[in-house]
């Protein structure tokens, strides 16, 4: 496998279910990113892990919990969503750098219909 | 507020045609990145622009970066059908790319 990619490809769930998307890069990156793709908005980045570490949450409802056990792998836990979270959620990787300049690297995505 | 404003957002155009697209933003940034983005799939790199004046070039594509006037520009010379998808501005705001606001999205289709 190479670059990231993410499982399932795509998920139904119900409002009371409980899931999980996963998101594995294979790049040697050091951060990692969650962002939702809706129709007719803009990519919203919704959590940021450096090094393992969340060092950003934009605002997002807490029926979403991000879980980063390593460099390489990132977890999405999703309960009891809600309609209007059905979107396709792509995750992306970048290698650590204090100049930046190389970019973020996308998975193929998630796409999620909640029912 | 930051904004990343891309236009057209749609764009139908005839094969062996030139076009191209805008991409505003709001704030200081000399770090500029173009994707396209197929129909149900993920975001491809296409060019990644570091400075004021940079120019990337790549098949029938080029991109520029005007970092004095906040403005990038993807060109489209002689259209084909293959570039028929989606097109991203992104602005890195962090300097470690660790904050990348997107644009809109152009849809591009191309016509025989």
């Amino acid at each position: 496998e190479t670059g990231v990619t993410q499982t399932p490809r795509h998920l139904v769930m119900g409002m009371t279910n409980k899931k999980s998307l996963k998101c594995e890069q294979h790049l040697g990156h050091n951060a990692m990113y969650w962002y939702k793709q809706s129709a007719k908005k803009p990519l919203e980045l919704m959590f940021v892990y450096n090094f393992k570490e969340q060092t950003e949450n934009n605002s997002v409802p807490s029926r979403f919990s991000p879980e980063c056990p390593n460099s390489s792998h990132l977890f999405l836990h999703l309960h009891t969503l809600q309609p209007e979270d059905s979107a396709l959620y792509l995750c992306a990787s970048s290698p650590h750098t204090t100049s930046g300049g190389l970019g973020q690297y996308f998975g193929p995505g998630t796409r999620l219909t909640v029912t | 507020e930051l904004k990343v404003e891309q236009n057209p957002l749609f764009l139908s155009m005839q094969e062996g045609k030139n076009y191209t697209i805008y991409c505003n933003y709001s704030t200081t940034s000399d770090r500029l990145y173009w994707y396209r983005q197929d129909p149900g799939k993920s975001l491809e790199s296409l060019f990644v622009l570091l400075s004021n004046g940079a120019v990337k070039q790549e098949g029938r594509l080029m991109a520029s970066l005007d970092t004095k006037a906040r403005l990038s520009t993807l060109h489209i010379t002689a259209a084909v059908h293959d570039l028929s998808a989606t097109y991203f501005c992104a602005v890195d705001i962090s300097y470690n790319n660790n904050d990348m606001r997107f644009g809109a999205g152009t849809r591009l289709t191309v016509k025989p």
